[in-house]
């Protein structure tokens, strides 16, 4: 069975500084790897994904995240933090095939003025 | 505009009532889930259904149940079995076949028991 493994409950960050949540996942098949952002009191969106190809992937607002297949990890990074990016962040995994995404237990980035 | 919606945002409840928590899309997504939010846990997954007139349990499906009588509706029920059912509950669909994660979430429900 798939798990996911978040190791920061709460990341405390001024902004304009940098900030990496990490996310370790477990499994023994080929995956795909998701970050997930979810404001205060609204559903998830989905803010980033790896699929196959290139190893790093990006989004619209200057996240990225490395794909590690050797550390089984998806670390999330941003290089400045904007007090906007408040909010708390879900690494998910998928095995390849019609299953359910199973989620870490998340990550609550607050961004300090 | 295509979307999921849930309602209602918030629900209030007393203990020993069965509740039922409606999820409705429009996106003519295949597959359809409940999630479970508590403060540190992440999401939990309580069923799922893939198909019309056929669903799955998940990691928590004790004390829920669900229907999918048409595609486009996932109703939930909290029973009186459900042990602690104050919490946050998410809907979500997606497309079958297509596993790009590409999950759309309705904005949530907050149940309260009292």
């Amino acid at each position: 069975a798939q798990s996911v493994t978040q190791l920061d409950s709460q990341v405390p960050v001024f902004e304009e500084a940098p900030v990496e949540l990490r996310c370790n996942y477990s499994s023994s098949v080929s995956v795909y790897l998701f970050w997930y952002v979810q404001y205060p009191n609204q559903g998830l969106q989905l803010l980033l994904k790896y699929l196959s190809g290139s190893t790093l992937v990006e989004s619209i607002n200057g996240f990225e995240a490395e794909f590690n297949k050797s550390q089984t990890s998806f670390h999330l990074r941003k290089p400045s933090v904007h007090i906007s990016d408040t909010a708390e962040y879900f690494c998910a995994v998928s095995p390849r095939g019609n299953t359910p995404l199973v989620f870490g237990k998340g990550t609550r980035l607050s961004v300090i003025a | 505009d295509g979307g999921i919606t849930q309602s209602p945002k918030y629900l209030f409840r007393k203990e020993g009532q069965n509740v039922t928590l409606s999820c409705e899309q429009n996106l003519n997504h295949d597959a359809m889930y409940w999630y479970r939010q508590d403060p540190g846990q992440g999401l939990r997954l309580i069923y799922y259904s893939q198909i019309v007139n056929d669903f799955q349990k998940g990691d928590i499906a004790e004390g829920y149940s669900v229907s999918r009588e048409k595609k486009e509706s996932f109703p939930l029920t909290v029973t009186s079995a459900q042990k602690n059912p104050t919490a946050f509950y998410l809907c979500a669909s997606s497309i079958m076949g297509q596993d790009d994660g590409g999950y759309t979430f309705g904005s949530g429900t907050r149940l309260t028991v009292v």
